[in-house]
């Protein structure tokens, strides 16, 4: 398996601007995970999805930031408009039931 | 509330010194302790996971203990390859809550 693959790697914006993050999870796992890291707060989970249902989403900063998982193989986080203190790694994990999330390379957005 | 405390934030280690890196939690429900490494420019790799108290896991040079309120993580003859930011996450319902991280270098 190939793991989770994330799209695109680097992502510059510029403030207002609408940005979608895409991620593949690993074929077979039940649940899929968007956090986002950055130097002062670590690593957050933003929202969480189990067999493709949002389950948990207040991670989720603001109306600003939504997710979808529309099958088993993708999903999308998607921020409108996009502001400066949005930059960050945004992080796509997968699992299979109770065991370790398998993390995705990540997608570095900077928003200008 | 859940919460997972990391120490120290960053360490220093001349190759060869060992040390242990420290997480302590606070929260309702354990269903599990995780360890990941994570790289510059990389995500977190998974390391271990713990369940229950006492239980330990061991990997090459690296070492992780559980009790009731932290886990370590122990790090023998350390190599400059070992270099890198120590996760510790514990999952609570099914998402993991993450401490901040300890930033480890290992100079030759």
């Amino acid at each position: 398996d190939a793991g989770v693959i994330q799209s695109p790697r680097h992502e510059v914006t510029e403030m207002g601007q609408e940005v979608t993050l895409r991620c593949k999870p690993i074929s077979g796992h039940d649940y899929l995970f968007w956090y986002r890291q950055t130097m002062m707060r670590g690593l957050e989970l933003l929202i969480y999805f189990n067999n493709n249902v949002p389950i948990d989403d207040s991670g989720m900063p603001e109306d600003r930031f939504s997710a979808k998982m529309p099958n088993a193989s993708f999903s999308t986080l998607k921020i409108q408009p996009s502001e400066p203190r949005d930059s960050a790694v945004y992080f796509c994990a997968s699992t299979l039931g109770g065991g370790p999330d398998t993390f995705g390379s990540g997608t570095r957005l900077t928003v200008v | 509330e859940d919460q997972v405390t990391q120490s120290p934030e960053a360490l220093r280690l001349q190759e060869g010194e060992s040390s242990s890196l420290n997480c302590s939690y606070t929260v309702s429900g354990l269903r599990g302790l995780f360890w990941y490494r994570q790289d510059p420019g990389k995500g977190p790799e998974f390391l271990f996971t713990l369940y229950s108290a006492g239980e330990e896991k061991e990997k090459e040079r690296l070492k992780a203990t559980l009790t009731k309120k932290e886990s370590f993580l122990h790090i023998t003859a350390p190599k400059p390859e070992d270099s890198a930011t120590y996760l510790c996450a514990v999952r609570v319902t099914d998402k993991l809550i993450f401490g901040t991280g300890t930033r480890l270098q290992v100079f030759p």
